[in-house]
């Protein structure tokens, strides 16, 4: 168990539908990521934050936003969904930013979104 | 441009095997991280190892051992004695430090799929 929490674990929705994702990073983790895990994109860096500001952007469509909250949560939006969008979402965290320090991401087991 | 090569796709082998992933990473950077992560059947992500750009020394953990080399930009992880446990898709992942700072996000490669047999 990584200490980083992801609900709901499944999720069936229709085309067209937003959603939100959870995260509840590690007890004492400031910087909180998301990534998504697709067939045929494997996994792919969506957005970092850190304690509540955004710090890099990956991937991410317009469709898709997300934030941290003062609690250090964070949730992954997702609108007008597509088929394409079906995949398995990880929530990661670590201390800080970078590695300089011996930092490591340690990621949730993930939210899997079916989009029908 | 940062990129993390994992050319085996799947790898199948009988029990007490040994088993070695090859990663073989891209970057300009001259301080850079790589790790390597676990994704049993299960789905999650577990944490295998990091190494620094800066520090070549092997490392042994049980049955598993890194392989880093900079003179071919290859970061192998070799399972000795496999078990069935062992069974999962394996990644490889890089990360860069730039402008005063790493960026701290992850560029995995595609990942191997290890079976292993009874």
């Amino acid at each position: 168990d990584s200490g980083v929490t992801q609900t709901p674990k499944h999720l069936i929705t229709a085309t067209g539908q937003r959603v939100t994702l959870r995260c509840s990073p590690r007890s004492g983790d400031l910087s909180v990521y998301w990534y998504q895990q697709s067939l045929d994109q494997g996994l792919q860096f969506l957005i970092q934050y850190y304690n509540g500001e955004e710090r890099a952007k990956g991937n991410i469509l317009e469709r898709f936003s997300a934030q941290q909250f003062p609690d250090l949560h964070s949730e992954l939006n997702l609108s007008s969904l597509e088929l394409g969008d079906s995949a398995l979402y990880f929530c990661a965290s670590s201390v800080t930013i970078g590695f300089q320090s011996g930092n490591t991401i340690y990621f949730g087991e993930g939210s899997w979104l079916t989009v029908v | 441009a940062q990129k993390v090569t994992q050319a085996q796709t799947e790898i199948s082998v009988v029990e007490k095997e040994d088993v070695t992933l090859d990663c073989v990473y891209e970057t300009r950077d001259t301080t850079y991280y790589l790790f390597w992560y676990k994704q049993p059947p299960s789905g999650e992500l577990v944490f295998l190892i990091r190494r620094n750009s800066f520090d070549e020394q092997n490392e042994i953990s049980g049955r598993y051992s890194w392989n880093f080399q900079k003179s071919t930009s290859s970061f192998n992880f070799t399972i000795t004695a496999s078990q069935v446990v062992d069974s999962a898709v394996y990644f490889c992942a890089l990360s860069e430090e730039r402008y005063g700072g790493s960026q701290g996000n992850l560029i995995f490669g595609k990942g191997t799929k290890l079976s292993v047999k009874p």
